[in-house]
């Protein structure tokens, strides 16, 4: 069974923080999805990889394929940056969106 | 472009009462997916679609049923509601099997 994992669950920091969120799963995988949802809001999607690094902004996402981990990081966290954070992966057996299995999300609160 | 639009936003039925989670997306997309988001749990999939007339079951289908007439919606039938079924439901759409996710704002459903 396909499971993925986020650590922390809860985090809070500091504006200005650097922060890092962690997503480990137990199968292989053909892609990885990082979303964002904010308190009572939508879903928006901040990366798909399936290799390597991605950056947009202030958030930079990377996956280490043999090591079934991924992390995502947020540079200089600002108190909009604070929702959830969910991971989600697309098994290889599949291998599509509609085989996507969801962690559980990070909660990040960014103080001032 | 308006993205993927869901209405209701909110919900309260009776128990044994009918509903339909209504979702438009104005982007062309070829596949469509309705999940729900319990509290403390991951996105679970109910249903999905790859293009019009073709739908399939995820992971939780029971007590719903869909459709998909046309590329744009993907209505989400509720028959004879059950507490069990109080969640967020929130549907999205991508152009291909494995691309990034666009969802809804969601329907916060609550059954009584």
């Amino acid at each position: 069974k396909n499971e993925v994992e986020q650590s922390p669950q809860n985090l809070t920091a500091q504006e200005g923080e650097f922060i890092t969120i962690n997503c480990s799963y137990s199968v292989g995988i053909s892609a990885l999805h990082w979303l964002q949802q904010h308190p009572g809001g939508g879903i928006v999607s901040l990366f798909m990889l399936s290799s390597g690094k991605k950056k947009h902004g202030r958030l930079i996402a990377t996956i280490n394929i043999q090591e079934k981990h991924s992390s995502l990081h947020i540079t200089a966290s600002h108190p909009r940056d604070s929702a959830v954070y969910i991971c989600a992966v697309v098994p290889n057996s599949g291998g599509s969106n509609y085989k996507l299995t969801f962690g559980k999300g990070t909660l990040l609160t960014v103080n001032p | 472009n308006a993205g993927v639009t869901q209405t209701p936003k909110f919900r309260i039925l009776k128990i044994g009462q009918s509903m339909t989670l209504q979702c438009a997306q104005d982007m062309n997309h070829n596949y469509m997916y309705w999940y729900r988001q319990d509290p403390g749990m991951g996105l679970k999939l109910i249903y999905y679609s790859v293009g019009a007339g073709i739908t399939d079951k995820g992971e939780v289908p029971n007590g719903y049923n869909v459709s998909r007439s046309t590329t744009e919606d993907f209505p989400l039938r509720l028959e004879l509601a059950a507490p069990s079924q109080t969640s967020v439901y929130f549907c999205a759409s991508s152009p291909t099997g494995i691309s990034p996710l666009h969802f809804g704002n969601g329907t916060r459903l609550t059954v009584t």
